[in-house]
């Protein structure tokens, strides 16, 4: 089964920084890679799919990139919003994988 | 609008059984593949099990291979998870989820809690 590792597992900054989370996957996955984002008490939600798709009515200032085994999430300007935990997710095959986490926190 | 409704969860002792029902509307039902996803109390998100849309192929992770089951009636819009030989570690709000390998056609419900506890 492929495993996607994310680092780093905890993150702390301020208001306006950009940030970034990596994804590693152990074998190429092409662009099968979602993003997700998860605040405390509520279902995930979905930020980017195929590594790089902002999806609907998500803010310009999340963006993925990357392809075969090595995936970023980049947040451009932190938002008070944003202070929660992100997880990456292995798209177009089961066993889905989810990456071990990422808390972002306030510095 | 999707809607997926979890429910059967619940306070239950080690080595014993509870199925979670899943009930589904706003989509077409028979065309997704569906899965179970839970987390346990401050750990991150671990995918439990997938099914076809049809019914015909069932996925499961290691760690309930052999004692959960997977299943769905497409003729109610429901999908299943019956969980034998609980454990501790079984502990977890269990999400239903919707075209989760699909991403852009995705959907969450909003989980329901399984207690193990002697």
């Amino acid at each position: 089964d492929i495993q996607l590792t994310q680092s780093p597992s905890f993150l702390s900054a301020s208001v306006g920084d950009r940030v970034t989370i990596t994804c590693r996957a152990s074998q190429d996955i092409r662009n099968y890679l979602a993003w997700y984002q998860q605040k405390p008490g509520k279902a995930p939600k979905l930020l980017i799919y195929d590594a790089s798709t902002l999806q609907s009515g998500v803010p310009s200032r999340f963006s993925g990139s990357g392809s075969g085994t090595e995936f970023t999430l980049t947040v451009s300007s932190l938002q008070p919003d944003d202070f929660t935990t992100y997880y990456c997710q292995l798209l177009n095959r089961f066993p889905l994988t989810f990456g071990g986490g990422t808390r972002v926190e306030i510095k | 609008e999707v809607q997926l409704l979890e429910s059967g969860g619940g306070l239950v002792q080690p080595g014993g059984s509870r199925r979670l029902s899943c009930a589904a509307s706003g989509f077409t039902f028979s065309n997704s593949a569906m899965s179970w996803v839970r987390q346990a109390p401050g750990k991150g998100l671990e995918w439990v099990s997938g099914i076809s849309a049809s019914g015909t192929s069932t996925y499961y992770a290691d760690s309930v291979r052999g004692r959960f089951s997977i299943s769905r009636d497409n003729s109610k819009n429901t999908l299943y998870l019956e969980m034998n030989s609980l454990r501790a570690d079984d502990m977890a709000v269990y999400y239903c989820g919707k075209d989760l390998a699909v991403a852009d056609e995705a959907y969450w419900g909003q989980g329901t809690l399984v207690s193990v506890f002697s």
